[in-house]
């Protein structure tokens, strides 16, 4: 079945510095990847995504980038700030069961200030 | 526009009770979905219902979890006799139609089973 991988955590940064939280997928078809931000005590907000191969995704200073020849949906940003401090979780879902979205175990992010 | 509102935030059940989690939907959504995340995991897809139906309870317990969405009124997720292992947050989100990327997240509840 469909599966998602992430970067083990907890990665802790100093603010500035550059991330990536890499994610693989295996998937039948042309799966939609995600990446989601659950910051404490609240829900899952997107926070971008791509629906094809080689599309980019891009918010808040984020970018992803769709890469069908290595599976792969990994997350950056140049920049990081304390306010970035969260669990991020990639995800898929398949075009034929668009909601139905299989996520990735969850990265902890701690930026230090 | 209010978002996806989830009741309650916090429940605490004993061992054998039963456990009703509420979803109510972005105005004008039609699909619901509820995911399940336990203590340090991603979230789990549980069910996929629309106004009346349900669509997909592939990830669904097949005993004591059931789930609807009435033509009125919220969503709800409902657990007969709790057990410990079901203390985990649960999330529902929603869409407005089938074919849509985004869905939106409620902020869960979070179930303890003591």
């Amino acid at each position: 079945g469909d599966s998602v991988t992430q970067m083990e955590g907890p990665v802790t940064l100093s603010e500035e510095a550059f991330l990536t939280i890499n994610c693989t997928y295996t998937a039948t078809g042309y799966p939609s990847l995600f990446w989601y931000v659950q910051y404490p005590g609240e829900g899952l907000q997107l926070l971008l995504k791509a629906t094809k191969a080689d599309d980019k995704g891009s918010n808040k200073g984020f970018e992803a980038t769709y890469r069908k020849e290595t599976t792969s949906f990994h997350l950056e940003k140049g920049s990081v700030q304390v306010s970035d401090s969260a669990v991020y979780f990639c995800a898929l879902s398949a075009k034929q069961g668009a909601q139905k979205l299989v996520f990735g175990q969850g990265t902890r992010l701690t930026i230090n200030p | 526009n209010a978002g996806v509102m989830q009741n309650p935030r916090h429940l605490v059940r004993r061992r054998g009770q039963e456990a009703r989690l509420r979803c109510s939907p972005m105005k004008g959504h039609s699909h619901v979905y509820w995911y399940r995340q336990l203590p340090e995991e991603g979230l789990k897809f549980m069910v996929y219902l629309q106004k009346e139906n349900i669509i997909d309870e592939s990830g669904m317990p097949k005993e004591r979890f059931s789930a609807e969405f009435p033509k009125e009124g919220p969503s709800i997720l409902r657990i007969q006799q709790v057990v410990r292992g079901d203390s985990a947050a649960y999330f529902c989100a929603s869409s407005p139609y089938r074919g849509d990327t985004e869905a939106f997240f409620g902020q869960g509840t979070r179930l303890t089973v003591v």
